[in-house]
């Protein structure tokens, strides 16, 4: 089975620093594009970034560049999304997903599985 | 603001057809893909490319799209897919990925 499994909750106090993971099984880690997805307290999912685990090539979201850190160890098939100094606007459930995609033909992508969710805490 | 946009919230009755609508110019080049969220839980891809359904998704979900606008029909809704429904897919420069706002979905 594909499975994409999250660390636990995060509690955190402004201006500290974090680092979540998202360890995949059940398929070959490094051939995926691993992505992050944010979803604050009642509201969408936003696109952060995304990273490919064979070469570490990253794509950041132009709302997201300089506020995250995206990085993977393909070692121990996990991948990683860390801050340097959190903000109380940083409060929400994180998830990963697992791209796929069309090799040929009319472009699209698609992401599947899912993590369960990291959910961060800032609240000094 | 998203570059795809879709309706706040959509209502349908028990057992009839309902169809949600994402719109944006760079569905005229990519394929969206769709997600459902149920409260508490994490999104889950219910339709991808031109009309897949993963392993396990009723075929009650099927996909188009035409021009600038991609849609999700649910034929024959049950009070289960009550739920948010979000699509996905390129932004403008096609090289980053979007969603749309999401939408609502009130089974009555």
């Amino acid at each position: 089975e594909v499975q994409l499994v999250q660390s636990g909750a995060e509690v955190r106090k402004p201006g500290e620093s974090l680092k979540i993971s998202c360890q995949g099984s059940g398929y070959s880690f490094t051939t995926f594009w691993i992505g992050w997805v944010r979803q604050m307290p009642g509201k969408g999912l936003e696109w952060m970034g995304i990273i490919y685990p064979d070469d570490s090539q990253i794509r950041y979201s132009p709302s997201f560049q300089g506020q995250v850190t995206i990085s993977a160890d393909k070692s121990i098939s996990t991948a990683y999304l860390q801050w340097s100094s959190l903000k109380a606007s940083d409060t929400a459930m994180y998830y990963c997903v697992r791209r796929d995609y069309y090799a040929s033909g009319r472009p699209g992508d698609w992401f599947d599985p899912w993590g369960q969710g990291t959910l961060v805490t800032v609240s000094s | 603001s998203s570059e795809l946009t879709q309706d706040p919230a959509v209502s349908v009755a028990l057992g009839q057809t309902v169809r949600i609508t994402c719109q944006g110019d760079s569905l005229r080049t990519y394929y969206a893909s769709w997600y459902q969220q149920r409260p508490g839980q994490a999104p889950v891809l219910v339709i991808y490319g031109k009309n897949n359904r993963p392993s396990g998704i009723p075929d009650r979900f099927s996909g188009s799209s035409s021009g600038n606008t991609a849609s999700l029909t649910i034929t024959g809704a049950q009070a289960e897919d009550e739920a948010d429904y979000y699509c996905n897919s390129r932004d403008s420069s096609g090289n980053h990925w979007v969603f749309g706002g999401g939408t609502k979905l009130t089974v009555l």
